[in-house]
């Protein structure tokens, strides 16, 4: 059975530029949760999609957003890029049903130059 | 606001000895999770405790949840040198996916 898939794994970006970045649920999982993994900060949850609807959004400014298709892959997407903005952005899926587990995948790791 | 503290946030422990992990959280959820990350990866679940007094066990680790204290434990037996990780516990709710995790745990153990 096929893990959860990101891509692209990693990147370099300049400040002021923008990305997208891509996450394939494991296949029946219907929900998918965005994560940004930094040192000073820790793990934090970025927003939640379930059935292509947002259901659950974390304290980010509005640079962050995301979306999610009816094949429940989703993307996440950062416009105007801040050296902050560096991390290890990873993606998790989960089967409709709370409680379960979380599986996260292998994360893209994000340099802004 | 949700906050969830773990400690110690290094340990560095010998191979074969106890030691464990604390998690603690601030307010009433619904369950926790325990995750492992090894450099460079993803998190790799361990545990999830969705009731008070669960316990689960796998190979040299075991979890625990006291939902009245807020806490949950994880603790190494007799610890080898694969279990050097960082770990995290995290906390949600039902009805979403959002968690909010600890600031984990480095764990080296030294032969």
């Amino acid at each position: 059975k096929a893990g959860v898939t990101q891509t692209p794994r990693y990147l370099i970006k300049t400040r002021g530029q923008q990305v997208t970045l891509s996450c394939s649920p494991i296949s029946g999982h219907r929900s998918v949760s965005w994560y940004q993994q930094t040192p000073g900060q820790g793990l934090q949850f970025l927003f939640e999609y379930f059935s292509e609807t947002q259901r659950n959004k974390g304290n980010f400014p509005g640079r962050f957003s995301g979306r999610q298709f009816s094949n429940s892959r989703s993307e996440m997407n950062v416009s105007t890029l801040e050296l902050g903005d560096s991390a290890l952005y990873l993606c998790a899926s989960s089967l409709e049903a709370a409680p379960g587990e979380l599986f996260f995948g292998e994360g893209s790791r994000l340099t802004v130059l | 606001e949700l906050k969830v503290e773990q400690n110690p946030l290094f340990l560095s422990m010998q191979e074969g000895k106890n030691y464990t992990i604390y998690c603690n959280y601030s307010t009433t959820s619904d369950r926790l999770y325990w995750y492992r990350q090894d450099p460079g990866k993803s998190l790799e679940s361990l545990f999830v405790l969705l009731s008070n007094g669960a316990v689960k066990q796998e190979g040299r680790l075991m979890a625990s949840l006291d939902t009245k204290a807020r806490l949950s434990t994880l603790h190494i037996t007799a610890a080898v040198h694969d279990l050097s990780a960082t770990y995290f516990c995290a906390v949600g709710n039902f009805g979403n996916e959002k968690l909010t995790f600890g600031t984990g745990t480095r764990l080296t153990i030294i032969p």
